[in-house]
């Protein structure tokens, strides 16, 4: 156990809805990132927090966005959605938002766009 | 943008053969982390490099950081089943300000 939660774990809904997805990160970590794994892919990031500002951005759809509330809880909104968003998406936290620190994954969520 | 190449995508090994995947980065790397994902589960954090040209063991895992800090490899000595899952390198370089995965190596062990 990572100690970074993320709910739901799965989640169906079809093209068109939209949905989010929450993740809380270690207690006392202040980053949290986002990333996108589809089928037999590798991890594709699409976003990183610090202390509640956006640091990094990668390639994040602009149908997808995302925060980082004052408990430090993250959520990442996706919207319009369509089949090719059908993936597995991770968040990820770390004790600062430097690249040198080691980033805690959580179990992930499966979205399903039918 | 910074890419980062893994190679090879898949592996198969016989339980007690060696392993060896190798990442490759298009620019200079500050530092690189390895993680480990088993089937059907998130990744976990190997081990970080940061020195030109650095190995790091882990029983039976060594780790090489490149003197140009542009390539990494990841081996594994006698596998065992447990060595199961895809490993990932990634790269963080100042000039993207992001830690990019590689596309992963995933690794078979037939018993």
């Amino acid at each position: 156990d990572s100690g970074v939660t993320q709910t739901p774990k799965h989640l169906i809904t079809a093209t068109g809805q939209r949905v989010t997805l929450r993740c809380s990160p270690r207690s006392g970590d202040l980053s949290v990132y986002w990333y996108q794994q589809s089928l037999d892919q590798g991890l594709q990031f699409l976003i990183q927090y610090y202390n509640g500002e956006e640091r990094a951005k990668g390639n994040i759809l602009e149908r997808f966005s995302a925060q980082q509330f004052p408990d430090l809880h993250s959520e990442l909104n996706l919207s319009s959605l369509e089949l090719g968003d059908s993936a597995l998406y991770f968040c990820a936290s770390s004790v600062d938002g430097g690249a040198s620190y080691e980033q805690f994954f959580g179990p992930g969520t499966r979205l399903t766009v039918l | 943008g910074q890419q980062v190449m893994q190679i090879p995508q898949y592996q198969h090994v016989q339980e007690g053969e060696d392993f060896t995947t190798y990442c490759n980065s298009s620019t200079t790397l500050s530092n690189i982390q390895w993680y480990k994902q088993r089937p059907g589960g998130h990744p976990v954090f190997l081990i970080q490099l940061v020195k030109s040209g650095e190995v790091k063991k882990q029983k039976r895992l060594t780790f090489q950081f490149g003197e140009a800090k542009k390539n990494s490899s990841l081996h594994i000595t006698a596998t065992q089943t447990t060595d199961v899952g895809t490993y990932f390198c990634a790269g963080f370089s100042g000039s993207a300000r992001q830690l990019t995965f590689g596309s992963g190596t995933q690794l078979t062990v037939l018993p």
